[in-house]
């Protein structure tokens, strides 16, 4: 079983539609939880951390936990084109952090 | 507030040799951490230092090395380069106390040909 899964292949949404990301992990001791943003090219730039369950909102963006579940989500709300580029999950088990393969995303006009 | 630096961005070697790069945390941060991150096996994470101490290492050979000095500023080395080390090459640092949110360098892009 993998740390942390993200099934879902790239995602394509019409310009202001909400995007849904999902993601699940193995480790039930895990306590941090994030959302990192990958531009093509570029290196990963964390946009939510969450920590406890439920909701976590910052913008545009809703994380939500379920640690029961071991299932992390990440909405993107009222999407925009600039919100093109890939979405990592990342636990952090132990002093280091735990990715996903990533979830594209496409957002078109 | 400076970020994470990483040097070089890009470097080209020959199989065979070696290659160290440096990474230079956001001031305060005495958590330093690698990462390599390939089109095939996505970001996997090497090894993490905190105040000069190997903490915690990823499954890779023994040719990826690191190493941390009291100003919090870290290396890696990799020896004996092969091929399928080309990757992009990742440093993230990590503040003080129970926040664990860990924000990255620009990366080093390493080709071996």
């Amino acid at each position: 079983q993998k740390e942390v899964e993200q099934n879902s292949g790239p995602l394509s949404v019409p310009e202001g539609a909400i995007a849904s990301l999902n993601c699940t992990y193995s480790d039930r001791g895990s306590q941090s939880f994030f959302w990192y943003r990958q531009y093509s090219g570029k290196s990963p730039e964390l946009i939510m951390s969450i920590y406890s369950n439920g909701d976590k909102e910052d913008g545009r963006f809703t994380a939500q936990l379920n640690k029961a579940s071991q299932y992390v989500s990440l909405l993107i709300r009222d999407s925009q084109p600039s919100d093109s580029a890939t979405y990592l999950c990342a636990v952090n088990p132990t002093n280091r952090l735990a990715f996903g393969k990533g979830n594209q995303v496409v957002v078109i006009p | 507030k400076a970020g994470v630096t990483q040097t070089p961005r890009y470097l080209i070697k020959t199989r065979g040799q070696q290659v160290t790069l440096s990474c230079s945390p956001i001031s305060g941060h005495r958590s330093v951490s690698w990462y390599q991150q390939t089109p095939g096996q996505g970001l996997q994470f090497l090894f993490e230092y905190f105040s000069e101490t190997q903490r915690n290492k990823g499954n890779f050979p023994g040719r990826f090395s690191g190493r941390q000095f009291s100003n919090s500023r870290s290396e890696m080395n990799v020896s004996t380069l092969e091929l399928g080390d080309s990757a992009l090459y990742l440093c993230a640092s990590t503040g003080p106390g129970t926040n664990t949110e860990a924000f990255f360098g620009q990366g080093t892009r390493l080709t071996v040909v």
